[in-house]
């Protein structure tokens, strides 16, 4: 079983739709969690941040922690076209150094 | 700009050949990654250093090589032992003392064998 599980889609919505997008661990020492955006043949670049179960919110998107069920969540409001990338989650432990697992990341595409 | 530059942004390989990908940043960050992306997959770590003149294995750290003899630069060599090396290889960099800040990326190299 693989630490991090996320399905990679691809998932194809409507301009202005509500996006969730999901991923589930079984490793309760991950500590933070982070969304990362990836547009093609380019490096992941920071989303979301979170380090306690809750919401918490910037501009069109959301990123929800529920540490109790081991699942994290990414929702983005209004959809854009150029939100069209591949969406990344990625768990935080430190032990001595911080590392990250990553989920294998879900392919998105808004359609106009 | 501040920011993390990977070079050759494409490259390719002969069979039994080594080669070197370069990663410098001008962020003044103390710790370094290099990651491995295949299609479909998520990133898996090859090699982190937390300091200069140190460095430790990652998750797949077989048929690759590294060295930080400065601060601001990371280069990642993947050797012939290397049986798969076509991928994307991403490197990373992250500032803080403690363990909580975030990793900021590179835009990549991908390589490819000839």
């Amino acid at each position: 079983q693989k630490e991090v599980e996320q399905d990679p889609g691809p998932l194809s919505v409507p301009e202005g739709a509500i996006v969730s997008l999901n991923c589930t661990y079984s490793n309760s020492a991950f500590q933070y969690f982070m969304w990362y955006r990836q547009y093609s043949r380019k490096g992941p670049e920071l989303l979301m941040y979170t380090y306690s179960s809750g919401n918490k919110e910037d501009g069109r998107f959301t990123a929800q922690v529920d540490k109790s069920s081991k699942y994290i969540s990414l929702f983005i409001r209004d959809s854009q076209p150029s939100d069209s990338a591949t969406y990344l989650c990625a768990m935080v432990i430190i032990q001595g150094a911080q590392k990250l697992v990553f989920g294998q990341g879900t392919r998105l595409t808004i359609n106009p | 700009d501040g920011g993390i530059t990977q070079s050759p942004k494409y490259l390719f390989r002969k069979e039994g050949q080594n080669v070197t990908l370069s990663c410098e940043q001008n962020l003044n960050h103390d710790a370094m990654y290099w990651y491995r992306q295949d299609p479909g997959q998520g990133l898996r770590l090859i090699y982190y250093s937390q300091i200069v003149n140190d460095f430790q294995k990652g998750d797949i750290a077989e048929g690759y090589s590294v060295s930080r003899e400065k601060k601001e630069s990371f280069p990642l060599t993947v050797t012939s032992a290397q049986k798969n090396p076509t991928a994307f290889y991403l490197c990373a960099s992250r500032g803080g003392r403690g363990g909580n800040q975030p990793q900021h990326f590179g835009d990549g190299t991908r390589l490819s064998i000839l």
